[in-house]
């Protein structure tokens, strides 16, 4: 079993709905939880960093923690096209503060 | 605000050649972190750098090594390449062990 867990996807969501991406960890101690959005090709780029239960809101993202649940999701609101891509979540802070451990990533498309 | 900066982007090499990978992370950022990434994959993780000194090691190859130098840059050396070296290569950079910053990446591909 993979030490964090996402759905693969494709998920496919109507232009201006909200997409909701979800992701879960194994290794009860990690401190640091991260989504990274990578285009194809590209190098991933940080959209939110979460480290304390409950939400946290930028913009159109808000990140939502429970460390009982051992669960992180990501909810982008009024999704536009220009939001497909594959959404990674990342976690540290568990066995190892330096390595960022990655889920397999969810592929988003968002449908005009 | 200013970014990681990878070189070279591009980079074409035969089996058997040796490559070298260059990382100037972000200003005053203390850790660098090597990823390789295979087509359809997420990155994995191959090497770190704390103050220039390793901080963690990941599953890079024995025929793969790096360093961070004085002024902060790394540098990733690959001998005895193999077609299945083909990935994106990325440096990132944080602060501490933080928020990590991704670089543009290097496209190997060994022929």
């Amino acid at each position: 079993q993979k030490e964090v867990e996402q759905n693969s996807g494709p998920l496919s969501v109507p232009e201006g709905a909200i997409a909701s991406l979800n992701c879960t960890y194994s290794d009860r101690v990690s401190q640091s939880f991260f989504w990274y959005r990578q285009y194809s090709g590209k190098s991933p780029e940080l959209i939110m960093s979460i480290y304390s239960n409950g939400d946290k809101e930028d913009g159109r993202f808000t990140a939502q923690l429970n460390k009982a649940s051992q669960y992180v999701s990501l909810l982008i609101r009024d999704s536009q096209p220009s939001d497909s891509a594959t959404y990674l979540c990342a976690v540290n802070g568990g066995r190892s503060n330096y390595q960022l451990i990655w889920g397999a990533g969810t592929k988003l498309i968002i449908k005009p | 605000a200013a970014g990681v900066i990878q070189s070279p982007r591009h980079l074409i090499k035969e089996k058997r050649e040796t490559a070298t990978l260059k990382c100037y992370p972000i200003p005053r950022h203390d850790t660098v972190y090597w990823y390789q990434q295979g087509p359809g994959q997420d990155p994995q993780f191959l090497i770190s750098f704390y103050e220039k000194m390793q901080s963690d090691k990941g599953s890079i190859p024995d025929r793969f090594s790096a360093q961070q130098f004085s002024d902060y840059h790394s540098e990733l050396n690959m001998s005895s390449l193999e077609l299945g070296d083909s990935a994106l290569y990325f440096c990132a950079s944080s602060l501490t062990n933080n928020e990590q910053f991704f670089g543009p990446g290097t496209r190997l591909t060994v022929l």
